[in-house]
């Protein structure tokens, strides 16, 4: 089955600095790689995701690169802000198995 | 989006008892999914659950163990049985608006803490 693993586990950066945390997978099925925020005693929020069609996609001050043929994708924030601390998961998620696999998630800080 | 509301949103319980809990989502969904977290680690998924039929178990759970009800297409129940404190968890229910997607969202999930 897929395999997900993601570095760093924790990351902490000065506020308005870049932060960047990666993810590789096992499955080459899978086609859909949504990254999560999960803010303390609240569920897991959809704040960005790419498809295996696009290598690259940006929301603002997000955004996520996909390489398929070294199954990674990343997920990069630019300044950084300290209401960007939390714990970030990326997945992975294939048509064939109706299944989202996490990563260990990175807890992020940022210091002001 | 979805809205996702799962009760209880806390309890404490004690070893030995069961507890369900329940998520209802204000629309129609094909795919409802339950995620285990425990403390300080990553979702794991418990099961599928499925309109009008038995759930799909993970490799690691069992129904006898995690019995999930599908009644209509915005309702599901999760039991967490017999617990232990092992069973200590945030249990998350999530939906697949759009179909198989995965563009999963999640309520806000339900923790546990078994005395």
């Amino acid at each position: 089955g897929e395999n997900v693993e993601q570095h760093p586990s924790t990351l902490s950066v000065q506020e308005g600095d870049s932060a960047v945390i990666k993810c590789t997978y096992s499955d080459s099925a899978s086609n859909y790689f949504p990254w999560y925020k999960q803010e303390l005693g609240k569920g897991p929020q959809l704040i960005i995701d790419i498809r295996s069609n696009v290598g690259e996609k940006k929301d603002q001050r997000i955004a996520v690169t996909l390489n398929k043929t070294a199954k990674h994708f990343s997920l990069h924030i630019t300044e950084t802000q300290p209401e960007d601390s939390a714990v970030y998961f990326c997945a992975a998620y294939a048509d064939s198995s109706y299944k989202l696999i996490f990563g260990s998630g990175t807890r992020l800080l940022v210091r002001p | 989006s979805a809205v996702i509301s799962q009760k209880p949103s806390r309890d404490i319980c004690q070893r030995g008892t069961s507890l369900t809990i329940q998520c209802q989502v204000d629309s129609q969904v094909t795919m409802m999914f339950w995620y285990r977290q425990q403390p300080g680690q990553s979702l794991t998924l418990i099961a599928t659950a499925n309109q009008g039929s038995e759930a799909t178990y993970e490799s690691g759970f069992v129904i006898d163990k995690f019995p999930i009800s599908r009644p209509n297409l915005t309702f599901s129940t999760l039991t967490v049985s017999n617990m232990s404190p092992e069973d200590s968890s945030i249990y998350l229910c999530s939906v697949d608006i759009s179909g198989n997607t995965g563009e999963l969202f999640f309520g806000e999930g339900s923790r546990l803490t078994v005395l």
